[in-house]
């Protein structure tokens, strides 16, 4: 079957820190892989997306690439500001996440501190 | 951008009795709308699709007749847990795909509903 690990939070930073936050999926055909952000009190959000191999995805100063050979899809962002608090899900989908529901990672809850 | 609502954002229930929470695209006219389950500090996992004017599709391992999944209009769908259990406590999410939108891939999320049963 299809899932998606992602590295468990909480994860704590101070503010202008570097942030990674690991991704890795299997699926039993070729995904498209997603990052969505949810803010407290708020619905998830597509935070960025990509359909294909090598693909690059970016929004907000939030970067993810799609890694067809180690299947992951990590998301980067350079300096984070304390309004990134939030948790962050990994998500994929065999249909382009339109046609058909999509699988989650547990989510990851990031912190940034002042 | 496109916006989904759901009500209530939190219901209290006695076990036993049934309750509906509504899922809602406030702009837009959802063919498609999605039901999703979240356990604390687990991931959303995926009850129905549920598609409008036919019946909702619903994954492995989820129990059709305890959650009844009604499309009416491309603007409203309905989740009615029946005959509810301190199990089914949990966080339940719907999203809702805009197929002639901007990003006909994206799913647009309401804000989830808190269930408790006592």
């Amino acid at each position: 079957g299809n899932s998606v690990t992602q590295m468990e939070g909480p994860v704590t930073l101070s503010e202008e820190a570097f942030l990674t936050i690991n991704c890795t999926y299997t699926a039993t055909g070729y995904p498209s892989l997603f990052w969505y952000v949810q803010y407290p009190g708020e619905g998830l959000q597509l935070l960025l997306k990509a359909t294909k191999a090598d693909d690059k995805g970016s929004n907000k100063g939030f970067e993810a690439t799609y890694r067809k050979e180690t299947t992951s899809f990590h998301l980067e962002k350079g300096s984070v500001q304390v309004s990134d608090s939030a948790v962050y899900f990994c998500a994929l989908s065999l249909s382009g996440g339109g046609a058909d529901g999509l699988t989650f990672g547990k989510g990851t809850h990031l912190i940034i501190q002042p | 951008g496109a916006v989904v609502s759901q009500h209530p954002s939190r219901v209290i229930c006695k076990s036993g009795t049934s309750v509906k929470i509504e899922c809602r695209s406030l702009d837009f006219q959802a063919t498609t709308m999605f039901w999703y389950r979240q356990f604390p500090k687990q991931s959303l996992m995926l009850m129905a699709t549920s598609n409008e004017g036919s019946k909702a599709t619903y994954e492995q391992g989820v129990e059709k007749d305890k959650f009844l999944i009604n499309h009416a209009s491309l603007t409203l769908s309905t989740l009615t847990v029946t005959s509810a259990h301190p199990e089914d406590s949990s966080f339940y999410i719907c999203s809702a795909r805009d197929p002639f939108g901007r990003s006909s891939y994206e799913q647009y999320f309401g804000p989830g509903t808190r269930l408790t049963v006592t």
